[in-house]
């Protein structure tokens, strides 16, 4: 199994492009998070979804929007970047085991809006 | 969601146990300890977690009090790759809230 995949690795928009964050599981896990970090903030979930068709915000979900239409893909859409959107982007996947939850973090993307 | 309190950043000898402790003494009954640690500037890594009793897996062992009022990862012999940052994260469902997590360096 690849685990979670995301992609590009790196990229560098300017202020009011759009872009699409890609991110992809193989494990067959029902929950997909997107998380950003950055210096001195630690991770912050931006959108998270429990099963396909269903997608739900996280702490910072403002000019971030997801969708997710099958169990493998859970593409971040930024719509308008803005300098302040310029982060690490990690995508999480998720199964739950009773009521607990381990999570599996991607490599990350990270993204430089100038 | 409990809120955990982790040192800032510990030293540990190559070899050694590094021990690394969280409180959470705020922490409700349905309330799970996990543990991630994330490397240089990778994706985190989870590692462990646990409800009340003491876990073990291949990498790490937790250890959480009877009172449920703090925990201690333990990593038994430590070596350099070990060096990161380590979270302790305690709250239950599936919301996951990152703190600043303890800096473990490990020593040669």
């Amino acid at each position: 199994n690849a685990g979670v995949t995301q992609t590009p690795k790196f990229h560098i928009l300017k202020t009011g492009q759009s872009m699409t964050l890609q991110c992809a599981q193989d494990m067959n896990h029902g929950y997909l998070s997107w998380y950003r970090q950055d210096p001195g903030m630690g991770l912050r979930r931006i959108h998270y979804s429990v099963a396909a068709g269903i997608t739900d915000k996280g702490e910072v979900p403002d000019g971030y929007n997801v969708s997710r239409s099958n169990t493998e893909d859970f593409p971040l859409r930024l719509e308008s970047a803005a300098p302040s959107q310029t982060s690490v982007y990690f995508c999480a996947s998720s199964y739950s085991r009773g009521s607990s939850y381990e999570q599996y973090f991607g490599p990350g993307t990270r993204l430089t809006v100038t | 969601d409990a809120k955990t309190t982790q040192p800032t950043s510990m030293d540990c000898a190559e070899g050694r146990a590094a021990n690394l402790p969280c409180n959470h003494s705020t922490i409700s009954g349905n309330e799970y300890v996990y543990w991630y640690r994330q490397i240089h500037s990778q994706g985190p890594q989870y590692i462990i977690h646990g409800l009340k009793n003491n876990e073990t897996n291949e990498m790490a062992s937790l250890i959480i009090t009877e009172d449920r009022k703090s925990s201690t990862l333990i990593l038994p012999h430590a070596t350099l790759r070990d060096t990161a940052v380590y979270y302790c994260i305690a709250l239950g469902g599936f919301k996951t809230i990152f703190g600043a997590g303890t800096r473990l360096f490990v020593k040669a």
